[in-house]
């Protein structure tokens, strides 16, 4: 079974600081998709960013950025200039293909990123 | 905004009720998930459907069944309500079966009491 884990329960970092939130992860198939997503303490769930196990760039979208290490199993998400807006809990999550045509994500505990103005 | 809709945001009920969650998914999008948020579980899948199809179940209890319609919007049943069914109920959606992204809305909160 895929796993993933986030070792940092919570992290504190001042504004306009990068931040860079770990995950690693687990799994034995070879073609795997790798999501980041934040939730703020309303509690909607916002996709941030995705990685593609073949992909050989790795993944940007404005200030989020993916440091893949396929040989590690790590996809870090760093967040440059950080905001007060930022401070939520972040989740790395896993695509697992449970049968052809089906799918789901399996998250890790979460990290809650706190911004300190 | 993810495009996925929920209602309602907020719930409380008591103990041995019936309710029912409701999604309507992304414009285009096919596969609908459900997932619960909860505090000692953390995030589990639930279930998929797929164009009216159910294609996947995963931790989702027998008191709990899901439907998705011909519109594609999918509702949840939760009955025989308990304490410890108190969660954040997450509908998501994304284009296909498989290998697409999936989007979440904003959940349902629901409280038992």
């Amino acid at each position: 079974a895929q796993k993933i884990t986030q070792t940092q329960p919570g992290m504190f970092v001042q504004e306009k600081e990068a931040v860079t939130l770990d995950c690693t992860y687990d799994t034995s198939d070879q073609s795997y998709g790798l999501f980041w997503y934040k939730q703020p303490s309303s509690g909607e769930m916002i996709f941030l960013i995705y990685q593609g196990s073949y992909d050989e760039q790795n993944a940007t979208e404005g200030r989020y950025s993916l440091n893949f290490q396929k040989a590690r199993k790590s996809a870090n998400l760093v967040i440059s200039a950080s905001q007060l807006g930022d401070s939520a809990m972040y989740f790395c999550a896993m695509r697992e293909a449970i049968i052809q045509g089906a799918q789901k994500l399996v998250f890790g505990q979460g990290t809650r990123l706190t911004i300190n103005p | 905004d993810s495009g996925v809709t929920q209602t309602p945001k907020h719930l409380i009920t008591a103990t041995g009720q019936r309710v029912t969650l409701r999604c309507s998914p992304r414009s285009g999008d096919l596969s609908v998930y459900w997932y619960q948020q909860s505090l000692d579980q953390g995030l589990q899948f639930l279930i998929q459907y797929y164009n009216g199809e159910e294609r996947a179940k995963g931790n989702i209890l027998e008191r709990f069944s899901a439907q998705q319609f011909p519109d594609l919007h999918s509702e949840l049943n939760l009955s025989s309500l308990e304490l410890g069914d108190s969660a954040l109920y997450f509908c998501a959606s994304s284009v296909g079966m498989d290998r697409n992204t999936i989007y979440f809305g904003e959940g349902s909160w629901l409280t038992v009491v």
